[in-house]
């Protein structure tokens, strides 16, 4: 079985703060996408990486895809509060299967 | 463009109870996943659909949990007898899927508690 660990599980810092949480799996993935989801609402894909060693950036996240393609990390600069929420990691293993991360609980205070 | 759309947003039963949730994915999509979410156990997948026929259902916990397609613009996800246990977000998403990278978009949940 897949399975795919998140660290933190939990994270509160400033407005301002860089962060950075992990996505860890003994396994690899073919591809592994970041999603973030807002209290009452579903999981919203932020990016999918598919190449080993691969850095997305989404204005001020960056996203990267270990070489091995057993984990992944992301990292923002600057937070806001605005980026508070749960950050999923799901890894895809083939025939449309995605497994999630537990996710970490980001909360940026102003 | 709508999205994923579920009904109800809240259901509150008591156990024993039959429970029916339903979903309109996005249209055009050919892929549908239903997946439960908790604390304790994060998002799960449940089901998935591929051009309105079920695929896998390994994540369907018991007999007492079924889902249906009948068209590429509806589904449903029922629990009969529903018991505490089942009390989770049942999420539905929906996808085009074209051989890599499944894209899902998530509808807003299902927020179920059973009594």
């Amino acid at each position: 079985t897949q399975l795919l660990e998140q660290s933190p599980q939990f994270l509160s810092i400033q407005e301002g703060e860089n962060l950075t949480v992990y996505c860890n799996s003994s396994s690899v993935f073919s591809s592994l996408q970041w999603y973030r989801q807002e209290p009452g609402e579903g999981p919203v894909l932020l990016v999918t990486v598919v190449t080993g060693g691969e850095v997305k950036k989404l204005k001020r996240l960056t996203f990267q895809f270990g070489d091995a393609r057993k984990d992944s990390s992301l990292h923002i600069t600057a937070a806001q509060p605005g980026d508070t929420g749960l950050y999923l990691c799901a890894g895809g293993g083939g025939a449309q299967k995605l497994v999630f991360g537990q996710g970490t609980r980001l909360t940026i205070n102003p | 463009d709508a999205g994923v759309i579920q009904s109800p947003r809240h259901e509150v039963t008591e156990m024993g109870q039959e429970v029916t949730l339903r979903c309109k994915p996005i249209s055009g999509h050919n892929s549908l996943f239903w997946y439960r979410q908790t604390m304790m156990r994060g998002l799960e997948l449940l089901i998935y659909f591929n051009n309105n026929v079920p695929i896998d259902d390994s994540g369907m916990p018991e007999d007492r949990f079924s889902a249906k397609m009948p068209n590429a613009s509806f589904s449903t996800l029922k629990i009969q007898p529903s018991e505490p246990r089942d009390s989770a977000v049942y999420f539905c998403a929906s996808s085009l899927f074209q051989g890599w990278g499944e894209k899902l978009f998530f509808g807003s949940g299902t927020q179920l508690s059973v009594l």
